[in-house]
């Protein structure tokens, strides 16, 4: 069955430099998203990204953010200068483009773990 | 704004007891999508059902079964005859009509522990 992959799974960094986590969607999906988990907490929404562009972003997702899709299969999620408080699981999701039906469904990959030090 | 509300922080029951875990929505939208998730402690994010708002059909789907009201804004989910392997975590999330690319607003979830 295809599935959402992530890597990598944990990514320790220290505090002021660049990471980029990698997420591969499952193949047919045109809808791509990010959202992060901080440690016991809910699962929030960062951003969404269609056709090569930003659909939707929240508040969390400010300029030290940026995605990309640098080929036909990878998405990115690249933080330019972590923060401490940047400590948290990042997972990608993925949904196929509904025939005109609303929304679809949300694939979730495995999530990278993210530690700033 | 949308809002997803899981009151039930932790529940705990002995394996084969039935557990009902409460999702209450709020949305100014009449067309809109609700999902519940699981998430083992392994870490990923299970998807489990799907409802749109005018599906109020209650889903059975072997000891997982779900009941939708509109009128109380509910979306509730059991599990009958528990077993340890349903410990998890598990989120109820709501989305507003769109075309493939709405969010999900996400409860703040239910730890649901099974004592063998």
């Amino acid at each position: 069955e295809p599935e959402v992959t992530q890597t990598p799974s944990h990514q320790v960094t220290q505090m002021g430099q660049e990471v980029i986590l990698r997420c591969v969607p499952i193949s047919n999906h045109l809808y791509f998203y990010w959202y992060r988990q901080i440690l016991g907490q809910k699962v929030e929404f960062l951003v969404s990204f269609y056709n090569n562009e930003i659909s939707e972003k929240s508040e969390i997702f400010d300029d030290q953010f940026s995605v990309e899709r640098p080929d036909g299969s990878n998405f990115t999620l690249k933080i330019r200068s972590t923060k401490l408080e940047d400590s948290a699981m990042y997972f990608c999701a993925s949904s196929e483009e509904p025939p005109g039906q609303g929304t679809d469904t949300q694939y979730f990959g495995p999530g990278t773990r993210l530690t700033v030090l | 704004a949308q809002k997803v509300t899981q009151a039930q922080t932790e529940i705990s029951v002995v394996e084969k007891e039935d557990v009902t875990l409460d999702c209450v929505y709020e949305t100014r939208d009449t067309t809109y999508y609700l999902f519940w998730y699981k998430q083992p402690p392994s870490g990923e994010l299970v998807f489990l059902i799907r409802r749109n708002s005018f599906d109020e059909q209650n889903e059975i789907s072997g000891r997982y079964s779900w009941n939708f009201q509109k009128s109380t804004s509910s979306f509730n989910f059991t599990i009958t005859a528990s077993q340890v392997v349903d410990s998890a975590v598990y989120f109820c999330a709501l989305s507003e009509a769109g075309f493939g690319n709405e969010k999900l607003t996400f409860g703040t979830g239910t730890r649901l522990t099974i004592i063998p």
